[in-house]
């Protein structure tokens, strides 16, 4: 059973332009999270989704983000316009729909630089 | 609202010698609680966790971790270090109810030295 799936690793883009990350989430799991870290920082929740279905996206910003974990495919966020503060590193993790609290599996990363 | 404290940023330890990283949390009701271990560049591998029962709880690596809800605390230990286990390692906090999002601390980075 393949593990969850992040591409790209690595992502590098110019001010202004879009970054689109992705994250394929275990088989047989339904629901995913995306987390950000910021350098010398923990992970801060984003966005939690099930199949076509935002379910929390409180720790989103308002602007120039956003997610989508469409009924086929992976799931994508979307950063319009970076800036140099976007620069951080993109954790996705996945559960099952019957997921014990908090079990939840995380992928290798997107590392973003925005230069 | 929930939040974990790991008050330590950087230790650094012998191979060989003991470890215990410290961390506390903030939770209005049944804490789940877990560790996580990253290495450079890498993701998150679950260490341990713990939801109920055995405060006590083994993991993986040869780590261990004890549950203290008097102290609102959740130490991570292991007996001796080998120079593998250099890496960042986090604390979390889920909720009862079972697809919520984590809250983690910021972390605790491990160098182990000859």
């Amino acid at each position: 059973n393949a593990g969850v799936m992040q591409n790209p690793r690595h992502l590098v883009r110019r001010r202004g332009q879009e970054a689109r990350l992705r994250c394929s989430p275990m088989k047989g799991h339904s629901h995913v999270y995306w987390y950000r870290q910021l350098p010398e920082e923990g992970l801060k929740f984003m966005v939690y989704l099930q199949k076509e279905n935002i379910i929390d996206e409180s720790g989103m910003p308002k602007e120039r983000f956003s997610a989508e974990f469409p009924k086929e495919g992976p799931s994508i966020l979307r950063i319009q316009q970076v800036v140099r503060g976007d620069s951080a590193a993109y954790f996705c993790a996945s559960s099952p729909p019957s997921a014990q609290a908090g079990e939840q599996y995380f992928g290798p990363g997107t590392r973003l630089t925005v230069t | 609202a929930q939040s974990v404290t790991q008050p330590d940023i950087h230790i650094t330890v012998s191979e060989g010698a003991s470890l215990e990283l410290r961390c506390n949390y903030s939770y209005g009701a049944t804490p789940y609680l877990f560790w996580y271990v990253q290495s450079p560049g890498q993701g998150l591998q679950l260490l341990l966790k713990y939801f109920s029962g055995d405060t006590l709880v083994q993991g993986i690596k040869g780590f261990e971790a004890e549950f203290k809800r008097s102290q609102s605390s959740f130490n991570l230990r292991k007996p001796s270090v080998h120079w593998s286990d250099a890496a960042e390692y986090f604390c979390a906090v889920g909720s009862f109810s079972g697809n919520t999002p984590l809250v983690f601390g910021k972390g605790t980075r491990l160098s182990v030295i000859a």
